[in-house]
């Protein structure tokens, strides 16, 4: 069972459009966090949400957290080819302090000029 | 100066011998991670160190074996290579708390033949 879900998997997008991605579970966070990865490089931390209905802002893309902490939304505004990439979003195990995190499927974006 | 660095990027071998992935951190994080990223780029918890001492082995087979000679350093050692171990494998570090982000290696591609 996927503790964290990503939607949609998939999103090709012409430069200059807006796009939301999701990243929903049933269970509660105590924080989450999102990342970007390039072909061939490893996930870089974009953000880390930590109080329910946080929302953080970082130049174009701007970060929701649930109000029950169970969800998350990222936000893209003016999409630019160089958003193109993997985007995962992550957190500890529920219930269990110290863990590893756990990643979601990612969603996969492609921004076309 | 790169704060987590794995060694080798690739890797080609063929089934049934025995390889070893290097991983170092200039961060003075006290945890080590090894993740797994499988084709479809899901990333999957393997081994969390902390200070030298395990603290996660998620149900991964013992052909594979981590070691940790200081908390600036976490190995790979995989006995007996099956194909299905072909995959990108990750090295991370953090601090030791839930709440702040990992800092990747670039990864080193797997390949069994």
């Amino acid at each position: 069972t996927q503790l964290l879900e990503q939607s949609p998997q998939f999103l090709s997008i012409q430069e200059g459009e807006n796009l939301t991605v999701y990243c929903n579970s049933s269970s509660v966070f105590s924080s989450l966090q999102w990342y970007r990865q390039e072909p061939g490089e490893g996930p870089v931390l974009l953000v880390t949400v930590v109080t329910g209905g946080e929302v953080k802002k970082l130049k174009r893309l701007t970060f929701q957290f649930g109000d029950a902490r169970k969800d998350s939304s990222l936000h893209i505004t003016a999409a630019q080819p160089g958003d193109t990439g993997l985007y995962l979003c992550a957190g500890p195990r529920p219930n269990q302090a110290g863990t590893a995190l756990i990643f979601g499927k990612g969603t996969t974006l492609s921004v076309s000029s | 100066d790169t704060a987590v660095s794995q060694t080798p990027k690739y890797l080609v071998t063929q089934m049934g011998n025995d390889k070893s992935i290097k991983c170092e951190q200039n961060l003075g994080h006290d945890t080590m991670y090894w993740y797994k990223q499988d084709s479809k780029k899901f990333l999957k918890i393997m081994f969390s160190y902390n200070n030298k001492e395990l603290i996660i082995n998620e149900t991964v087979p013992n052909r594979f074996s981590p070691k940790s000679p200081d908390k600036a350093h976490l190995n790979l050692h995989i006995n007996s290579l099956e194909l299905g171990d072909s995959a990108v494998y990750f090295c991370a570090s953090s601090p030791w708390t839930d709440r702040y982000g990992y800092t990747f290696g670039s990864g080193t591609r797997l390949t069994v033949v």
